[in-house]
């Protein structure tokens, strides 16, 4: 089974502190998504990566960066944490160039949830 | 730009009944690809169900089937005989088939809860 591993459940973070998001899978996918979900938002899309050092901005890529430098890992990074990014941060990963491809559905991890004090 | 919605927020059914969950979906392209995703209390997000725009017939898996009306660009799950385990988000997604597109657009969600 595919296993997409976010490094923390639960974040506390002050306003201004950096904030890494660490996210890690372990079944080679080329892609990887950082989305964003809130209540009665749904989940958006902050930022993708199909191949190590590509990134593509998401629909939300404002005062957020990412960093893949491996291809299992995948990094959110809030370079000034602000209030309004307390939110539930969700990675995905997924095989192959094709969105849709039979054999390559998106693989979720369980969720990082973020309250910036 | 490609808009999904999902105008019930929460529905509610009792164990072994039958119920529906709607979608709609705005987009000019005529190729693409519609899911739903369950998101439990312990947040893991799961496929529940992919149907291909272009293939007329609806996509099942087991209890879970899909309504898919390609003119009205509406897309509902239907979950039958439902079980308590059903209790979850249940999100609706788009995406089409461009060569790098790689993002799924979801609805806002509609939160499911199966009572005994």
């Amino acid at each position: 089974d595919v296993k997409v591993t976010q490094s923390s459940r639960y974040l506390v973070k002050r306003t201004g502190e950096k904030v890494f998001l660490e996210c890690v899978q372990d079944m080679d996918h080329e892609n990887m998504f950082w989305y964003r979900q809130d209540p009665g938002l749904g989940l958006r899309l902050i930022y993708f990566s199909y191949d190590v050092k590509m990134k593509e901005k998401g629909d939300i890529p404002e005062g957020y960066s990412v960093s893949r430098e491996k291809k299992e890992r995948f990094s959110l990074i809030l370079e000034s944490a602000s209030t309004n990014q307390t939110s539930m941060y969700l990675c995905a990963s997924r095989y192959g160039r094709v969105v849709s491809s039979d054999n390559s559905p998106l693989h979720f991890g369980n969720g990082t949830r973020l309250t910036v004090t | 730009a490609q808009t999904v919605t999902q105008s019930q927020p929460e529905m509610s059914v009792q164990e072994a009944e039958t119920v529906t969950l709607s979608c709609t979906y705005d987009t000019s392209e005529n190729n693409y690809y519609l899911f739903w995703y369950k998101q439990p209390p312990s947040r893991q997000m799961i496929l529940v169900i992919r149907q291909e725009a272009y293939k007329q017939q609806n996509a099942t898996e087991n209890r879970f089937s899909v309504n898919f009306q390609k003119a009205a660009k509406s897309f509902s799950l239907k979950i039958s005989d439902s079980q308590l385990g059903d209790t979850a988000m249940y999100f609706c997604a788009f995406s089409d088939r461009g060569y790098n597109t790689d993002k799924l657009i979801f609805g806002t969600g509609t939160r499911l809860q199966v009572f005994p």
